[in-house]
């Protein structure tokens, strides 16, 4: 089945420092790719997403590129702040045996952002 | 975009009982998902409920340990039955975005620990 891998937390960087988290993904076919994040004691949100190859997403300063040819969706950003901090999940959209779209992360990866 | 409104937030529950968490959505939804999140761990699938069937599970989940309702298209519920801590997680659920394009919405979540 289709799956995600995410690079392994936790992510320590000072202020302003350049971020990158790294993600690929196992799918048939071309699924759409999403970076969701859980800011501490808050709900699952979406940071950005692409639909189809060399689409980028971007928001918040995130940017996001998705690329078939090595089949990542890798997530930067120039200079991260301390509310940056979070946890990022990689996840992608497949449909379900019963119908309707599912979505299946990757394992998350918490980045601490000192001041 | 969906609003969903689970309760309760969350709960200490002891060993051996069972806990009902409620999903609420404010509009009709074919499909409904349960997951769970262990402590620091990814997001895993339980289910996928649709109204007026029974819920599919994922392998490594049970109907009589994750018994769901489903009984109409803006309601949800979960069951965790005969808890142990390793029960222990926060339980979200989530509508189908109807097209692979689009992202999922989630509730806030259930933290449920097990005592």
């Amino acid at each position: 089945g289709n799956s995600v891998t995410q690079m392994e937390g936790p992510v320590t960087l000072s202020e302003e420092a350049f971020l990158t988290i790294n993600c690929t993904y196992t799918a048939t076919g071309y699924p759409s790719l999403f970076w969701y994040v859980q800011y501490p004691g808050e709900g699952l949100q979406l940071l950005l997403k692409a639909t189809k190859a060399d689409d980028k997403g971007s928001n918040k300063g995130f940017e996001a590129t998705y690329r078939k040819e090595t089949t990542s969706f890798h997530l930067e950003k120039g200079s991260v702040q301390v509310s940056d901090s979070a946890v990022y999940f990689c996840a992608l959209s497949e449909k379900g045996g019963t119908g309707g779209f599912k979505t299946i992360f990757g394992a998350g990866t918490r980045l601490f952002v000192k001041a | 975009s969906a609003v969903i409104s689970q309760k309760p937030s969350r709960d200490i529950c002891q060993r051996g009982t069972s806990l009902t968490i409620q999903c609420q959505v404010d509009s009709q939804v074919t499909m409904m998902f349960w997951y769970r999140q262990q402590p620091g761990q990814s997001l895993t699938l339980i289910a996928t409920a649709n109204q007026g069937s029974e819920a599919t599970y994922e392998s490594g989940f049970v109907i009589d340990k994750f018994p769901i309702s489903r009984p109409n298209l803006t309601f949800s519920t979960l069951t965790v039955s005969n808890m142990s801590p390793e029960d222990s997680s926060i339980y979200l659920c989530s509508v189908d975005p109807g097209n692979m394009n689009t992202e999922a919405f989630f509730g806030q979540g259930t933290r449920l620990t097990v005592v």
